[in-house]
């Protein structure tokens, strides 16, 4: 099983800034995502970070806002850009292999904007 | 993409075998059942997952109808930290196919 760590933890952000989040898995992984969870909500899926080309995102969710970077197999970037109050969420990293029949996820990045 | 159908919320004593419903009557012949569930402030945990025959693991047994149609998790001793929101989701396994989760269910455990 992988073991995905996520940073910062949380963070508070002020309204117009952008927020870069680091997601490391501890082995080579195929497969990498990035989910939103508003709060009292369940996890949206935002995008696949794919290695090597640009992300592929999911309807309702663009890359001038979520930029995401995948410069290896063991790691990804997701940025919160031109931050609203309406993005305060938790993010969610997480990474799967095709010989894996389930995928692991990060312990998430909360994030307040005001 | 969701295409699953879970209570929002049910309540279980604690020591006592927690089931869980979910309807997945669109389901694929390709398609497997799969559970998660995510405590507060916490990334989700794979639970256990199956196709058609029931399975079962150190965490927990999944009962899936013989059309297919819908499935239960079961708790057989569930504790208090077993309280949190658990997710029924369909998708082929071992390729790309991501993960969609749906609304879940929040399993209350109480003493």
């Amino acid at each position: 099983s992988a073991v995905i760590s996520q940073k910062p933890s949380r963070d508070i952000c002020q309204r117009g800034t952008s927020l870069t989040i680091q997601c490391q898995v501890d082995s080579q992984v195929t497969m990498m995502f990035w989910y939103r969870q508003q709060p009292g909500q369940s996890l949206t899926l935002i995008a696949t970070a794919n290695q090597g080309s640009e992300a592929t995102y999911e309807s309702g969710f663009v890359i001038d806002k979520f930029p995401i970077s995948r410069p290896n197999l063991t790691f990804s970037t997701l940025t919160v850009s031109n931050m609203s109050p309406e993005d305060s969420s938790i993010y969610l990293c997480s990474a799967q292999d095709p010989g894996d029949t389930e995928a692991f996820f990060g312990q998430g990045t909360r994030l307040t904007v005001v | 993409d969701a295409k699953t159908t879970q209570p929002p919320s049910m309540d279980c004593a604690e020591g006592r075998a927690a089931n869980l419903p979910c309807n997945h009557s669109t389901i694929s012949g390709n398609e497997y059942v799969y559970w998660y569930r995510q405590i507060h402030s916490q990334g989700p945990q794979y639970i256990i997952h199956g196709l058609k025959n029931n399975e079962t693991n150190e965490m927990a047994s999944l009962i899936i109808t013989e059309d297919r149609k819908s499935s239960t998790l079961i708790l057989p001793h569930a504790t208090l930290r077993d309280t949190a929101v658990y997710y029924c989701i369909v998708r082929v396994a071992n390729n790309f196919n991501k993960f969609y989760f749906g609304s879940g269910t929040k399993l209350n455990v109480k003493p």
